[in-house]
């Protein structure tokens, strides 16, 4: 079986503050996939990141880094010197190679940047 | 580049009436999948479609959802009749399909289905 959780349900900071945003995972594959999608108030799921299991290295692009943590089945996920335009619903995904395409999403963290 | 189209972005429906949704994927891309997300969750699979071909539809409620991809590009959603656990935001997605490979999923803005 495959889940992911994200604890955070809402988080809410003030413009410039870093944030993270947790992920865990279960799968007993050994070959797996992980993505996080933005979902802002249009609608739309905006891909962000996708990392294997293989590819333990953390990632910076821009003001977003992700922490890949296989020891604790973590996925997470900071924003550093966030921005009004960062208030989202973000989400962590997990794709098992044993479950074809199929994507198992987190309940998502809906992060509000205030001003 | 474009990317996926669905339509119509909003529809509101009395229960019982039909409801279809239309989704364009991205040019060159294979797989199209189908995910219901209801408030305050991630979204759920449908249906995966490689090409015309349905190949993963076991959480599709086949009473009364039905989708099709015909020549292997647009699809349609279809619920009939409606029930008012239905509303939600149905979201198309698509990936490039390459054999052997793990493609990333590219999401349309989603249907917002509220039935009455």
């Amino acid at each position: 079986a495959q889940k992911v959780t994200q604890a955070q349900t809402e988080i809410s900071v003030v413009e410039k503050e870093d944030v993270t945003l947790d992920c865990v995972y279960e799968t007993r594959d050994t070959t797996y996939y992980l993505f996080w999608y933005k979902q802002p108030p249009s609608g739309e799921l905006v891909f962000l990141i996708r990392r294997n299991s293989f590819d333990e290295q953390n990632e910076i692009s821009g003001r977003y880094s992700w922490n890949f943590q296989k020891s604790t089945s973590s996925f997470n996920f900071t924003i550093t010197a966030s921005q009004v335009v960062d208030s989202a619903v973000y989400f962590c995904a997990l794709m098992q190679e044993t479950s074809g395409s199929r994507l198992t999403f987190g309940e998502g963290t809906q992060l509000t940047v205030n001003p | 580049e474009a990317g996926v189209v669905q339509s119509p972005r909003y529809k509101i429906i009395e229960k019982k009436q039909p409801v279809a949704f239309w989704c364009n994927p991205i040019s060159g891309h294979n797989t199209l999948y189908w995910y219901l997300q209801n408030l305050g969750q991630g979204p759920e699979l449908l249906i995966r479609y490689e090409n015309e071909e349905a190949v993963d539809d076991s959480q599709l409620p086949k009473d009364r959802f039905s989708a099709e991809r015909l020549k292997g590009v647009d699809s349609t959603l279809k619920i009939q009749p409606a029930e008012l656990g239905d509303s939600a935001v149905y979201l198309c997605a698509s990936s490039l399909g390459s054999f052997g490979s793990v493609d990333t999923q590219y999401f349309g803005p989603g249907t917002r289905l509220t039935v009455l």
